[in-house]
């Protein structure tokens, strides 16, 4: 079946403006993750969606990061007033549930590149 | 903070070798998962070991796990020129209900 996929696969933006990065999971997937990847470096965790429970927003980097879900499917992770440190690879990934043990499929990414 | 730190940072080996990774990591956890990554973009998931399980395979793949030094290797046997890429290891936290924690990672290359 399809996997993750994400769009758009790049974006170049100037500083200071808002940007949209949308992520559509694997169907039937409850849980949804969303990750940031700098250059040369290991992925950071952003934000989870499990089902219809509250988002552990815990990973994101300020109050410039927002995200949703609606219906339980597509997600959308917003950055308002971007600054040129927010440029890096955003990843989404989806697992069939949030269990610990539940392997996470990953999009091809987003380039943000913030001018 | 990255929870995981990873060694070599790069390793260069010819086709054929094997290559063997290390994770270390710093807090309990439910398990831990090898990802690989090719130029940058989408991660392939490669193996998952539980926290009471200490070794594990997969093709050429293997993997250990000590929890009471809190770390893990991947070897790769009979490396490829195709198995050139970034290799993540990640974990799930204790208590954690699916967030990943991921090390910077260590850059494979397999020279023909």
């Amino acid at each position: 079946g399809a996997g993750v996929s994400q769009s758009p696969s790049n974006k170049v933006t100037e500083k200071g403006k808002d940007v949209e990065l949308r992520c559509d999971p694997i169907s039937g997937h409850t849980a949804l993750y969303w990750y940031r990847q700098s250059l040369g470096q290991g992925l950071e965790f952003l934000i989870y969606f499990q089902g219809n429970s509250a988002p552990d927003k815990s990973g994101l980097p300020s109050d410039r990061f927002s995200a949703e879900r609606t219906g339980g499917s597509v997600s959308t992770l917003t950055i308002q007033r971007t600054q040129q440190e927010d440029s890096a690879v955003y990843l989404c990934a989806s697992s069939l549930a949030s269990t610990r043990t539940d392997t996470q499929y990953f999009g091809p990414g987003t380039r943000l590149t913030v001018l | 903070s990255q929870q995981g730190e990873e060694d070599p940072q790069a390793l260069s080996i010819q086709e054929g070798e094997n290559a063997t990774m290390n994770c270390s990591y710093k807090t309990s956890i439910n398990n831990l998962q090898w990802y690989r990554q090719n130029s940058g973009r989408g991660l392939v998931h490669l193996i998952l070991i539980r926290s009471n399980e200490r070794e594990k395979h997969s093709g050429r793949l293997r993997v250990t796990l000590d929890t009471s030094k809190k770390s893990s290797s991947l070897l790769i046997t009979a490396s490829r020129a195709a198995d050139t890429a970034s290799y993540f290891c990640a974990t799930a936290p204790s208590g954690n209900t699916g967030k990943l924690i991921f090390g910077q990672g260590t850059t494979l290359q397999v020279k023909p």
